[in-house]
């Protein structure tokens, strides 16, 4: 099956701060998805994003699937960006990678 | 739109009773996917139902089984709970089947077996 990497597992920054997360997977799919997952569990769609790149805010992020990777880029972090974020791919499910959990300290 | 909406949000039980969850997708959607979130074993794929017709199954014994309705909402059941069922089950809403376009997620069900 799919395998899916995301680096790296922990983030710590100060407020403020650039990050760039990144996704790496092992075969060609038609969806992938980075999510947020807030303190009570529920995760929050950030980026449908099989290919090219897309932006909404603070947050962007590029998928080359040619290269079986993507990167959520997180600009001018500020303290409520905190959480684990993941990234999912999949074909006729989704598989979600480990998390990166990311802390930014005020 | 309402969001994905999924009940009971938190529940106990103990060992070798059973457990239903019910998820209710966007209206519209048509596709209902469960997952299971454990602190070992992360976000793993339980099932896909779409129309109705479960399209997808993932790695998991026989005890955990689910079907949709005709107004597409979804209910999962685990008979004979084990205490590694404890875990947060999240369901994900789409318009297509397969899972392939964005997936919408709810809040999910914390289920504690003692």
């Amino acid at each position: 099956g799919i395998q899916v990497e995301q680096s790296p597992p922990d983030l710590i920054l100060q407020e403020g701060a650039n990050s760039t997360l990144r996704c790496n997977f092992s075969d060609s799919v038609n969806n992938l998805q980075w999510f947020h997952q807030n303190p009570w569990g529920q995760l929050i769609n950030l980026f449908y994003i099989p290919s090219g790149t897309k932006q909404n805010g603070r947050l962007s992020a590029t998928t080359v699937a040619t290269e079986r990777y993507s990167l959520l880029y997180i600009s001018s972090s500020q303290t409520t960006d905190s959480g684990v974020y993941f990234c999912a791919v999949g074909a006729q499910k989704l598989v979600f990678g480990q998390g990166t959990r990311l802390t930014i300290n005020p | 739109k309402a969001g994905v909406t999924q009940t009971p949000r938190y529940l106990i039980k103990t060992r070798g009773q059973q457990v239903t969850l019910s998820c209710s997708p966007i209206s519209g959607h048509r596709s209902v996917s469960w997952y299971q979130q454990t602190p070992g074993q992360g976000l793993q794929f339980l099932f896909e139902y779409f129309s109705e017709t479960q399209r997808n199954k993932g790695n998991f014994p026989g005890r955990f089984s689910g079907r949709q309705f005709s107004n597409s909402r979804s209910e999962m059941n685990v008979s004979t709970l084990e205490l590694g069922d404890s875990a947060l089950y999240l369901c994900a809403s789409g318009s297509l089947a397969g899972g392939t376009d964005t997936q919408y997620f709810g809040p999910g069900t914390r289920l504690t077996v003692l």
